[in-house]
């Protein structure tokens, strides 16, 4: 069974672009959630989605947006990019809300980089 | 709201040592607890999981857990490491009922040494 897929698994970028990233889930799974992981601030919940609704979101400025398709692939779209917006962004799967008590399954993570 | 504490931001042990990477949370409701290992250049795998019922968790790669109520622990411990085992280790907890939100510690780095 394929694992959590982000792409790509490496990006550059400079200041004030703008970026998607892509995640497909595992087989079956209904829920994404997508995670900020930095060096100084560790691993901070951005958003879920479930059935293409976003359930809950983090504390993100809304330059940070996703969404979720019909075949609960996601994608995740960061407008206006700051340096501080370098970090590894990693996605997750499970098979119900989060709240449903299911583990999550992670991809490798999509290591966005600002210059 | 909850919080999770992982004390050791770095734990050496030499290779066959036994291993506790420490973990504290708190909630005013019931919680579902998680380790997850880290390894370089990868995304998070689950270890482990409490959800109810016995408070010992086997997980995989030998490793174990202990949730502690009266404590607010989720110690996680290994009885012989192996060099395989340096990586980066990561508690979690969910909120059992309500709106969730998975809140993880800062992260242990576990470095096993020869």
């Amino acid at each position: 069974k394929a694992g959590v897929t982000q792409t790509p698994r490496y990006l550059i970028k400079t200041r004030g672009q703008q970026v998607t990233l892509s995640c497909s889930p595992i087989s079956g799974h209904r829920s994404v959630s997508w995670y900020q992981q930095t060096p100084g601030q560790g691993l901070q919940f951005l958003f879920e989605y479930f059935s293409e609704t976003q359930r809950n979101k983090g504390n993100f400025p809304g330059r940070f947006s996703g969404r979720q398709f019909s075949n609960s692939r996601s994608e995740m779209n960061v407008s206006t990019l700051e340096l501080g917006d370098s970090a590894l962004y990693l996605c997750a799967s499970s098979l119900g809300p989060v709240d449903s008590n299911q583990p999550q399954h992670f991809g490798d993570g999509t290591r966005l980089s600002i210059l | 709201a909850q919080s999770v504490t992982q004390l050791d931001s770095q734990v050496p042990v030499f290779e066959e040592a036994p291993v506790e990477l420490r973990c504290n949370y708190s909630s005013s409701v019931s919680v579902y607890l998680f380790w997850y290992v880290q390894y370089p250049n990868q995304g998070l795998q689950l270890l482990l999981k409490y959800l109810s019922g016995s408070t010992l968790v086997k997980g995989i790669n030998g490793f174990e857990a202990e949730f502690n109520k009266s404590q607010t622990s989720f110690h996680l411990r290994k009885p012989s490491v192996h060099i395989s085992d340096t990586a980066e280790y990561f508690c979690a907890v969910t909120k059992v009922s309500g709106t969730y939100k998975y809140i993880f510690g800062t992260g242990t780095r576990l470095k096993v040494l020869a």
